[in-house]
């Protein structure tokens, strides 16, 4: 079975920082990875996604995520926060690497602090 | 602009009624989902469709319904049965090609009164 576990709900940065937001599989096959990301009442928008070209895969607005089978991890980066990326993003693992069948992670809420 | 439009953005539910939710898209695309959000809990898969006139059972299909009569329409109902609806409905849809993304919908948050 696949299952994806986000570390941490909730994750607070000054803007300019450094953000790392912490996801890991499980999969039995070579998974596709995704990052999505939600502003308030709104759908979820891909910010990037991993399907074995590349283990360091970059996204929209400046997110990278690296993909380490070793450590089972698709942690998200970017280099400096902006006020505008305070959102909540979502990990998520396709079911048996099927088109949009995603097992999504629990969310992690960003706040970014002025 | 292409795009996923579902209605209503808020939808009340009285006890033993069924409601339906809209989801209607321009993209061409032949799949479509829908998903149910909780808090602290992520995304869960309700139904889908990979084609007009078929669909399938996802994770949590208990107490839902859909049709797909149409390639653009991919409609909910959530009946009676299902004892705990207050969430946050989203629809997407993608191509059939393996591992295109989803495009979502502004999504519709469902109470019960």
């Amino acid at each position: 079975a696949q299952s994806v576990t986000q570390l941490g709900s909730h994750v607070s940065v000054s803007e300019g920082a450094l953000v790392l937001l912490r996801c890991n599989y499980s999969s039995s096959v070579p998974p596709y990875l995704f990052w999505y990301v939600q502003y308030p009442n709104q759908g979820l928008q891909l910010l990037l996604k991993y399907t074995s070209a590349a283990t360091l895969v970059k996204g929209i607005n400046g997110f990278e995520a690296e993909f380490k089978k070793s450590e089972t991890s698709f942690h998200l980066t970017k280099p400096s926060a902006h006020m505008s990326d305070a959102a909540e993003y979502f990990c998520a693992v396709s079911k048996n690497n099927q088109g949009g069948k995603l097992i999504f992670g629990q969310g992690t809420e960003l706040s970014v602090k002025p | 602009d292409g795009g996923i439009t579902q209605s209503p953005k808020y939808l009340f539910r009285k006890e033993g009624q069924n409601v339906t939710l809209s989801c209607e898209q321009n993209l061409n695309h032949d799949a479509m989902y829908w998903y149910r959000q909780d808090p602290g809990q992520g995304l869960r898969l309700i139904y889908y469709s990979q084609i007009v006139n078929d669909f399938q059972k996802g994770d949590i299909a208990e107490g839902y319904s859909v049709s797909r009569e149409k390639k653009e329409s991919f409609p909910l109902t959530v009946t009676s049965a299902q004892k705990n609806p207050t969430a946050f409905y989203l629809c997407a849809s993608t191509g059939l090609a393996t591992n295109e993304k989803l495009f979502f919908g502004s999504g519709t948050q469902l109470s019960v009164l």
